[in-house]
């Protein structure tokens, strides 16, 4: 079991360049969540997905999209990166509504936008 | 609007000592606590948890401390080690609302 897996590890953007962010988790997990954490800021929900095909927005979305087409993945995209999204950003994933709040998480996209 | 508000921003203590880190929330639907430990470049992993039908739980040596009248709830760790240096976060979620709300953390540094 891989667990929750994201890539790239690390990126360095220009602003006004688009990527995306590729999570997937091999846990069989319904509800997957996109966080990004900043010094002193804790950790803040960008969007989330219940199940796939479904999606959210979370606390600070503005600037991001996401996918969810199959149930082991979920893609974050920067649109038009901007130095304010400088960040590290987590994917997450937790089992079906009677374990529904133990999130694992993956290890992490250090993303740099200058 | 903070609904999970975590205290201290950052604590050290000795080899031995007994760190303290509280959490406070407002919103009265919230029926699961838990804490999370991130160690540095890693992302953080579940520690404990705990229902408020409870007022406290023991895992190993991290304990929980639950006050629902007060809307509060803590991790103690018992004879700290340096391994247990890294960031810990409360969070809180509730209801039919899955989506974890989170503390800012607190990094904890513990001496030899």
């Amino acid at each position: 079991n891989a667990g929750v897996t994201q890539t790239p590890k690390f990126q360095v953007l220009k602003t006004g360049q688009s990527m995306t962010l590729q999570c997937a988790q091999d846990m069989n997990h319904n509800s997957m969540y996109w966080y990004r954490q900043d010094p002193g800021m804790g950790l803040r929900l960008i969007y989330y997905s219940a199940s796939e095909g479904t999606t959210d927005k979370g606390e600070v979305p503005d600037g991001y999209n996401v996918s969810r087409l199959k149930k082991q993945n979920f893609l974050l995209g920067l649109e038009s990166a901007a130095p304010s999204q400088t960040s590290v950003y987590f994917c997450a994933s937790s089992a079906p509504r009677g374990g529904a709040y133990e999130q694992y998480f993956g290890p992490g996209t250090r993303l740099t936008v200058t | 609007q903070q609904q999970v508000k975590q205290s201290p921003q950052s604590l050290i203590v000795q080899k031995g000592g007994i760190p303290i880190i509280n959490c406070a929330y407002e919103n009265t639907a919230f029926d699961y606590f838990p804490w999370y430990q991130q160690f540095p470049g890693k992302g953080p992993a579940l520690l404990i948890a705990i229902r408020p039908d409870v007022s406290e739980k023991k895992e190993g040596r991290f304990t929980i401390s639950f006050n629902k009248s007060a809307k509060q709830f803590s991790l103690h760790i018992m004879d700290s080690q340096p391994g247990d240096s890294a960031t810990y976060f409360c969070a809180a979620a509730g209801g039919s609302n899955y989506k974890l709300t989170f503390g800012k953390g607190t990094l904890l540094t513990v001496n030899p």
